[in-house]
């Protein structure tokens, strides 16, 4: 069964960038895609963008469109997130998640990012 | 853009009472591209319940999801302690590609 291992929280400034790691364990997942939600304190969940491993084809939400980029090594089966410009409001648990069809069937244990300056 | 709705908010229950919490979309979806999560405080959400009325691998057939269209059901059948968590239902299709409705708590009554 394929896990789903995140790197570990971070503390940034504002205005700087973060990246956060998602490498897969006890599987490949060359076939899916991974998308990548955030869930801010005592919020709800909110979905950044995703990643088609297979063809490196991304997809991002509207919202986020030129502030993040989602990339992926195939041959070390971790895909990345990567936010900049961050602002307190980015403060945030970023979960990355193996999408089956239309849904999120393996979550990653989150990685807290906490802006401030 | 698709706007999910749950219902109510919160809701308090006791073990071995049924819950019934709500999803409404604003358009019309596809019964395929409805899923439901549970998240436990500090935890990461769990698949629950996939094309509006599959169970997810390993999930309690007290779990049960309904609905089409625009209106769309999670039931559980009789509350065991564990089941005390925050319910999300989710879309896809419809730019953002994925949404989440905001959440329906339930809690211990």
């Amino acid at each position: 069964q394929v896990q789903l291992v995140q790197s570990g929280a971070d503390v940034k400034k504002p205005g700087s960038s973060v990246k956060v790691s998602c490498k897969a364990s006890g599987g490949t997942l060359s076939s899916y895609s991974i998308s990548w939600v955030r869930q801010a304190p005592g919020q709800g969940l909110e979905w950044m963008g995703r990643i088609i491993l297979m063809f490196g084809v991304t997809d991002y939400a509207q919202k986020f469109q030129g502030r993040v980029t989602i990339s992926a090594d195939k041959s070390t089966t971790t895909a990345y997130m990567e936010l900049s410009s961050l602002r307190s409001e980015d403060t945030a648990v970023y979960y990355c998640a193996r999408e089956m069809s239309h849904y999120m069937d393996v979550w990653g244990k989150g990685t807290t990012v906490s802006v401030s300056s | 853009e698709i706007v999910l709705t749950q219902s109510p908010a919160t809701l308090s229950l006791s073990p071995g009472e049924r819950a019934t919490l709500s999803c409404r979309a604003s358009q019309h979806i596809s019964n395929t591209f409805l899923a439901w999560y549970q998240q436990k405080l500090g935890q990461a959400p769990r698949l629950l319940i996939y094309a509006a009325s599959t169970r997810a691998t390993d999930i309690p057939d007290r779990f049960s999801g309904s609905g089409s269209g625009t209106d769309f059901t999670l039931t559980i059948s009789r509350l065991e302690p564990e089941d005390f968590a925050v319910y999300y239902c989710q879309q896809y299709g419809s730019s953002p590609m994925y949404s989440f409705g905001q959440g329906t708590k339930l809690e211990i009554k």
